[in-house]
């Protein structure tokens, strides 16, 4: 069966420090991948979507970046953080081939910035 | 584009009643629907999903939806609740228009709350 991890699952950074979150999938092949952010009272927001190694597609402009280096990996990323990426971070996967697929979503990663 | 929108951001409900959690929907092409469960600290799991066919689609924990294209509406429903319901449920939406990836639009989320 197939399994989506997430970690760390609780963060707490200063402002302008680096960031890694990390996203790893088990058990299928070529998933697309999909990181969200779920801040206070605003729902789910896609942030990024990956349809295989080193195919990065951006949906919101921001000081975030992601990357797939390999297929079932996909990490999130930022060099300097701001107070507004406070916020629960969710990694997903979906069989590809259609919208009509499910996404399975992983435990998710609280980031706090302080 | 397409957009969800969840009109309650918050249901009370006794436990035992039956609740109706509300999402519209927006889109200019066919859209598969979803709704999701998430518990407090937890990722999403799924409940159900609308495809095609009846527009009566049962899920687990005994909830239920009805697509209704004219009102472009995907209502969830239980008959009775219990205390184990309490979380946030999310509707979403895919469009047939596919794109790169099948990412899914999000509604800001519906929080409901059980009272013994």
């Amino acid at each position: 069966s197939q399994t989506i991890h997430q970690w760390p699952a609780t963060l707490v950074q200063p402002v302008g420090s680096p960031l890694s979150l990390e996203c790893t999938v088990e058990g299928t092949s070529n998933p697309n991948l999909y990181w969200y952010r779920q801040a206070a009272g605003r729902g789910l927001q896609l942030l990024f979507y990956s349809v295989g190694i080193g195919q990065i597609s951006s949906e919101v402009p921001q000081n975030l970046s992601a990357s797939r280096p390999q297929d079932r990996q996909f990490i999130l990323s930022s060099k300097k953080l701001l107070l507004s990426d406070s916020g629960f971070y969710l990694c997903a996967w979906s069989g590809g081939g259609g919208p009509y697929n499910e996404q399975f979503f992983g435990p998710g990663t609280r980031l706090t910035v302080l | 584009a397409q957009s969800v929108t969840q009109l309650d951001s918050q249901v009370p409900v006794f436990e035992e009643a039956p609740v109706e959690l509300r999402c519209n929907y927006s889109s200019s092409v066919s859209v598969y629907l979803f709704w999701y469960v998430q518990y407090p600290n937890q990722g999403l799991q799924l409940l159900l999903k609308y495809l095609s066919g009846s527009t009566l689609v049962k899920g687990i924990n005994g909830f239920e939806a009805e697509f209704n294209k004219s009102q472009t509406s995907f209502h969830l429903r239980k008959p009775s609740v219990h205390i184990s319901d309490t979380a946030e449920y999310f509707c979403a939406v895919s469009d047939h228009g596919g794109g790169g990836a099948d990412g899914l639009t999000f509604g800001k989320g519906t929080h409901l709350i059980i009272q013994p």
